[in-house]
């Protein structure tokens, strides 16, 4: 069975701060990870995804994140925090089973501080 | 652009009432969920549907049917709605089509309040 564990559901950087998500992933197949982001009352939309190719994933917004196998882990990262990323941060795993499942991790709202 | 639409941002519902949420993507794709979304819980699967007319069972599926007679209509039902169904419901859609990484399309969410 496919889990995800996002460590911190919550996290307050400093603008301009490095930001730091932390997520561990545990798969018995080779995964596809994600990240999502949501801004207070919408959607989820796509930050980035790891599917096989480079380790490093660079996504929008100047985020990006590595793929550790020894290490089942896909933390996200950021130079340099702005205000506007204040968000919730959702890390997932796929293929959840035979159907096109992801399975969620519980979260990370970020907070960046003037 | 895809697109995954939710038939309303915001719902007020009694208890006992019948709710339908819908959810429409133009992308054409086989797969769409519902997940209910609570603090500190993350995102929980529902019901999520692989065709026409097909369905199963996600982690939660008690209280909730759905239905899905064409292939970009995907409708959440609350049967009898209950206080402990006060959530944020998101639609999502994805394709198994060869190339696809399994990325989920997801629309704006409906906030429902059941009083």
């Amino acid at each position: 069975a496919q889990s995800v564990t996002q460590l911190g559901s919550h996290v307050s950087v400093s603008e301009g701060a490095l930001v730091l998500l932390r997520c561990n992933y545990s798969s018995s197949v080779p995964p596809y990870l994600f990240w999502y982001v949501q801004y207070p009352n919408q959607g989820l939309q796509l930050l980035l995804k790891y599917t096989s190719a480079a380790t490093l994933v660079k996504g929008i917004n100047g985020f990006e994140a590595e793929f550790k196998k020894s290490e089942t882990s896909f933390h996200l990262t950021k130079p340099s925090a702005h205000m506007s990323d204040a968000a919730e941060y959702f890390c997932a795993v796929g293929p959840g089973g035979a159907t096109n499942k992801l399975i969620f991790g519980t979260g990370t709202l970020l907070a960046v501080q003037p | 652009d895809v697109k995954v639409t939710q038939s309303s941002r915001y719902l007020v519902k009694r208890t006992g009432e019948k709710v339908f949420l819908e959810c429409v993507q133009d992308m054409d794709h086989e797969n769409m969920f519902w997940y209910r979304q609570d603090p500190g819980l993350g995102l929980r699967l529902i019901y999520f549907s692989y065709d026409v007319k097909m369905k199963e069972k996600g982690d939660i599926p008690e209280g909730y049917s759905v239905s899905r007679e064409k292939k970009e209509r995907f409708s959440l039902i609350l049967e009898s709605a209950s206080t402990n169904q006060t959530s944020m419901y998101l639609c999502a859609s994805t394709t198994p089509r060869q190339g696809n990484s399994y990325e989920q399309y997801f629309g704006p969410g409906t906030r429902l309040t059941v009083t």
